[in-house]
């Protein structure tokens, strides 16, 4: 089946520092990636959707100058933390589709979780 | 905007039984898709069965079935013959079939299943 391939899978950084976490589709193209961001015991929340070689969707709420994404290719989208703080500490899941229509099903990368100290 | 409600955070099944997950949901949409997730404590989404609003049959994957009720937009989750295994957090989750950006999952908040011996 397609694999969603993420990496980091734990990271540890200081305050003020920036995190890329990336997230592959290793036998698809990924026309459409999502990220979510989820909390300890709660659910995912979505922050964006990125169509690939466009501008990525924010969802409200959402910096997008705190939390960059870049979708350069059909395999590979982006999520950079910027000037991270202990507050963005959280459990960060990408998702990728073939194509932009509804029908087609999404396949989640392994997570990334992310301490800031 | 859909919403996604599971009104159960935690039950409970011994192995060998049946055990039934509560979903509801809100939306003004005719066509669209509904989806029981699994998150074991790897915390890898898998993707357990999916259910298309316009076929009027439940969806079944072996031990897995669904109770979909368009009208009172209600869609459950039975899982019988309970294993060890299925212990994780399941999450209920909507999306219309739309395309693009509009066409994204809402899930619900999520139920802890813990089986017992």
């Amino acid at each position: 089946g397609a694999v969603v391939s993420q990496h980091p899978s734990r990271v540890i950084c200081k305050s003020g520092t920036s995190v890329k976490i990336e997230c592959r589709s290793l036998d698809f193209q990924a026309t459409t990636m999502f990220w979510y961001r989820q909390f300890p015991k709660q659910s995912l929340m979505l922050m964006a959707t990125s169509n690939e070689g466009s501008k990525a969707t924010y969802e409200q709420g959402v910096e997008k100058d705190k939390f960059l994404i870049n979708h350069a290719s059909l395999t590979l989208s982006t999520l950079t933390v910027t000037s991270a703080h202990p507050e963005d500490s959280s459990f960060y899941i990408c998702s990728a589709r073939l194509g932009f229509s509804g029908n087609q099903p999404q396949h989640f990368g392994d997570g990334t979780r992310l301490s800031i100290l | 905007a859909q919403t996604v409600t599971q009104s159960q955070p935690e039950m409970s099944v011994q192995e060998a039984e049946t055990v039934t997950l509560s979903c509801t949901y809100d939306t003004s949409e005719s066509d669209y898709y509904l989806f029981w997730y699994k998150q074991p404590p790897s915390r890898q989404m898998i993707l357990v069965i999916r259910q298309e609003a316009y076929k009027q049959q439940n969806a079944t994957e072996n031990r897995f079935s669904v109770n979909f009720q368009k009208a009172a937009k209600s869609f459950s989750l039975k899982i019988s013959d309970s294993q060890l295994g299925d212990a994780a957090m399941y999450f209920c989750a909507y999306r219309p079939r739309g395309a693009g950006t509009a066409s994204k999952l809402t899930f619900g908040t999520g139920t802890r299943l813990q089986v017992t011996l």
